[in-house]
């Protein structure tokens, strides 16, 4: 039971260019979530899914999009990348609304 | 929107002290959660404690939401406590997180 997982750990991208992060889980669990951090702060999600084929805009969405095709895997795409950009990205996930969330180990992202 | 704040920022502590963190957050919450990241960025589940109060070995969390505060406490600190403990509410399915408090354990 690997719990959540990320790929990759970590990434440089010039600015403009594109990638996207995976997430996987093997809990089964109907909720996930991208969120990233900047230094010296918390959190902050960025979108989340509420179960397979769906999605919905966290606290900030702008320059990023998100895919659940199915229900272990939440991708995460920067489609023209900015240094702004520059993060370490999460992903957890959770049973549902209620209940705690578990955490990926992260993927630190460079954008130069 | 919601606000959530923690102290204090920084803690530095010798092996074997005690600490308390705490955690306030200005609106009702359906859930709270404490979080420690580790040196290597690792964020680990501390307690899902929406009220009431927790105890895990040397670690122990009570939360009082009619009064919107959640403390946590760290008895008999190890170096391995060393890190960034984050509190985090839920509102409406989303978990916002306070800026955490840095705690640096010395021998």
């Amino acid at each position: 039971n690997a719990g959540v997982t990320q790929t990759p750990k970590f990434r440089v991208l010039k600015t403009g260019q594109s990638m996207t992060l995976l997430c996987a889980q093997d809990m089964n669990h109907e909720y996930m979530y991208w969120y990233r951090q900047d230094p010296g702060m918390g959190l902050r999600l960025i979108h989340y899914s509420v179960g397979e084929g769906t999605t919905a805009k966290g606290e900030v969405p702008d320059g990023y999009n998100v895919s659940r095709l199915k229900k272990q895997n939440f991708l995460l795409g920067l489609e023209s990348a900015a240094p702004s950009q520059t993060s370490v990205y999460f992903c957890a996930s959770s049973t549902g609304r209620m209940y705690e969330q578990y955490f990926g180990p992260g993927t630190r992202l460079t954008v130069t | 929107g919601i606000q959530v704040e923690q102290s204090p920022p920084d803690l530095i502590l010798q092996e074997g002290a005690n600490s308390t963190l705490r955690c306030n957050f200005s609106d009702s919450v359906n859930n709270l959660q404490w979080f420690h990241q580790n040196p290597w960025g690792q964020l680990i589940n501390l307690f899902y404690i929406p009220s009431g109060t927790k105890q895990n070995g040397r670690l122990s969390a009570t939360t009082v939401a009619t009064e919107r505060y959640s403390l946590l406490y760290i008895s008999s600190s190890q170096t391995t406590d060393s890190g960034v403990y984050f509190c985090a509410v839920e509102r409406y399915g989303k978990l916002i997180f306070g800026t955490g408090t840095r705690l640096q354990v010395f021998p």
